[in-house]
C-alpha cells in the first residue's frame, strides 16, 4: 500500500532562519508526483511545490525547495528566510497519476518573530 | 471569478438531517474530488469523479452520496447526518498533466 509519513507534528523557526520539513513515502511505482501543500489559518490549501519522480533535479520555487531522494523515498521541504506568513500547516502528498492522492498527516509550522 | 468555489463555508445541522455541500469549478477540469479533513488523519477521499456522470467511491464514502450531471458541478450530500461527519470538507479538481489538485476554500460542517 502507498503511504506518506510526516514524522514532525509541530515545528517552529525564527523569522529569517531556514527550516526543513520531512516527508517519507512508500510506493512500488516508478513514476509519480510529489507535492507540498500549505494550509494557513484561512484553511485554503495552496500548492507550494511539486516534483516529478523521473526528474532528478530538485524543484525550487523562490524560497521553497525540496530535497528529493528517490532511492530513500524521501521528499523534504526547505523554507529559506522564513517569514511570518509561512506560519501554516504543511501537507506532503503523493500520486502515481491516477485518481488516488495520499496525504500525510501534516506538520504545523510556526514562524516566530 | 475563475477557480473552484464551495458553499456553504460553514454549516451547522442536526443528527438525521440531509445536508448538501456544493462545489463549482470554472476550468472544465475532468477530475473532481471530495475530501474530508480531520485532526490526525490528513485528507481522506470520500468520492471522486472522472467526468460528468462518472463517479466512484473513495476510502470513506459510507453515508455520502454524490452526483455530477454537469462537468462544472460536483455536489456532496450527507443523506442522514451523524456526529462523526462533523469535519472540514474540501472539494478539489485536477487539471492538465501536471497532477496537482486545486482546492476550494473548504466547508466546515458541524453535526449536533
Amino acid at each position: 500500500a502507498q503511504t506518506v509519513t510526516q514524522s514532525q507534528p509541530e515545528m517552529s523557526v525564527q523569522e529569517a532562519e531556514t527550516v526543513t520539513l520531512s516527508c517519507t513515502y512508500d510506493t512500488s511505482e516508478s513514476n509519480y508526483y510529489l507535492f507540498w501543500y500549505k494550509q494557513p489559518p484561512s484553511r485554503q490549501m495552496i500548492l507550494v511545490i511539486r516534483q516529478e519522480a523521473y526528474k532528478q533535479q530538485n524543484a525550487t520555487e523562490n524560497r521553497f525547495s525540496v530535497n528529493f531522494q528517490k532511492a530513500a523515498k524521501s521528499f523534504s521541504l526547505k523554507i529559506s528566510d522564513s517569514q511570518l506568513g509561512d506560519t501554516a500547516m504543511y501537507f506532503c502528498a503523493f500520486t502515481s497519476g491516477t485518481y488516488k492522492y495520499i496525504f500525510g498527516t501534516g506538520t504545523r509550522l510556526k514562524v516566530l518573530a | 471569478d475563475a477557480g473552484i468555489t464551495q458553499s456553504p463555508r460553514y454549516k451547522i445541522t442536526e443528527t438525521g438531517r440531509q445536508v448538501t455541500l456544493m462545489c463549482h469549478q470554472t476550468w472544465s477540469h475532468s477530475y473532481m474530488f471530495w475530501y474530508r479533513q480531520d485532526l490526525g488523519h490528513g485528507l481522506r477521499l470520500i468520492y471522486y469523479s472522472a467526468a460528468a456522470d462518472i463517479t466512484d467511491k473513495g476510502e470513506v464514502s459510507d453515508g455520502y452520496v454524490v452526483s455530477r450531471s454537469k462537468t462544472e458541478n460536483f455536489p456532496l450530500t450527507l443523506e442522514s447526518a451523524t456526529r462523526s461527519q462533523t469535519s472540514v470538507y474540501f472539494c478539489a479538481s485536477r487539471g492538465g498533466g501536471r497532477g496537482e489538485l486545486f482546492f476550494g476554500e473548504g466547508s466546515r460542517l458541524t453535526v449536533l
